[in-house]
């Protein structure tokens, strides 16, 4: 089945630097990666996402990059503010068991 | 966005009882829903997807007797945890695939359980 790694575990940026988290996945049939936000406690929080006939994504301060080759993907947050503290996870989708599979999780802190 | 509900948000029960989660779709139809556990500090894992009138498909390591799951309409998929123990104290929640070939996945708001 579909596993997802990604790095790092724990990410401390100063306000205003930008941010990058790396996932990788086994499945070359996945073809949908969200990307979520989670606060403690609550839902995760989807802020944004690329299907695999994309390269690269962007949002604002948020983008995504896919290389299928490669079977990776990656968040960039750029101008980090202290409110994009929280833990991130990115996950997988699609394949031939369609589950969404997610990634251990990045705890951002973003220092003022 | 489209809305899945999740209740209850937290639950408190006793070591043996039984507890069920409801997680419903409120404006779209779910063919699948997906149930997920998640410790602390910890990332969400797959327990089962659910599929409207058929039988759960379990990951490995869930145990399908201990964790009951009904998903008997398309807006509406239960998760009962019998026989609770404290070791199942944990934060679980539910997600639904918009339509049939759709890959916009909702989440619900989550359920606290603690079995004192």
């Amino acid at each position: 089945g579909e596993n997802v790694e990604q790095h790092p575990s724990t990410l401390s940026v100063q306000e205003g630097d930008s941010a990058v988290i790396k996932c990788t996945y086994s499945d070359s049939a996945s073809n949908y990666f969200p990307w979520y936000k989670q606060e403690l406690g609550k839902r995760p929080q989807l802020i944004i996402d690329i299907r695999s006939n994309v390269g690269e994504k962007k949002d604002q301060r948020i983008a995504v990059t896919l290389n299928k080759t490669a079977k990776h993907f990656s968040l960039h947050i750029t101008e980090t503010q202290p409110e994009d503290s929280a833990v991130y996870f990115c996950a997988a989708y699609g394949g031939a068991t369609n589950k969404l599979i997610f990634g251990t999780g990045t705890l951002l802190a973003v220092q003022p | 966005g489209a809305v899945v509900s999740q209740h209850p948000s937290r639950v408190i029960c006793k070591s043996g009882t039984s507890v069920k989660i409801e997680c419903r779709s409120l404006d779209f139809q779910a063919t699948t829903m997906f149930w997920y556990r998640q410790f602390p500090k910890q990332s969400l894992m797959l327990m089962a997807t659910s599929n409207e009138g058929s039988k759960a498909t379990y990951e490995q390591g869930v145990e399908k007797d201990k964790f009951l799951i009904n998903h008997a309409s398309l807006t509406l998929s239960t998760l009962t945890v019998t026989s609770a123990h404290p070791e199942d104290s944990s934060f679980y929640i539910c997600s639904a695939r918009q339509g049939a070939s759709g890959n916009t996945i909702y989440f619900g708001e989550g359920s606290w359980l603690t079995v004192v």
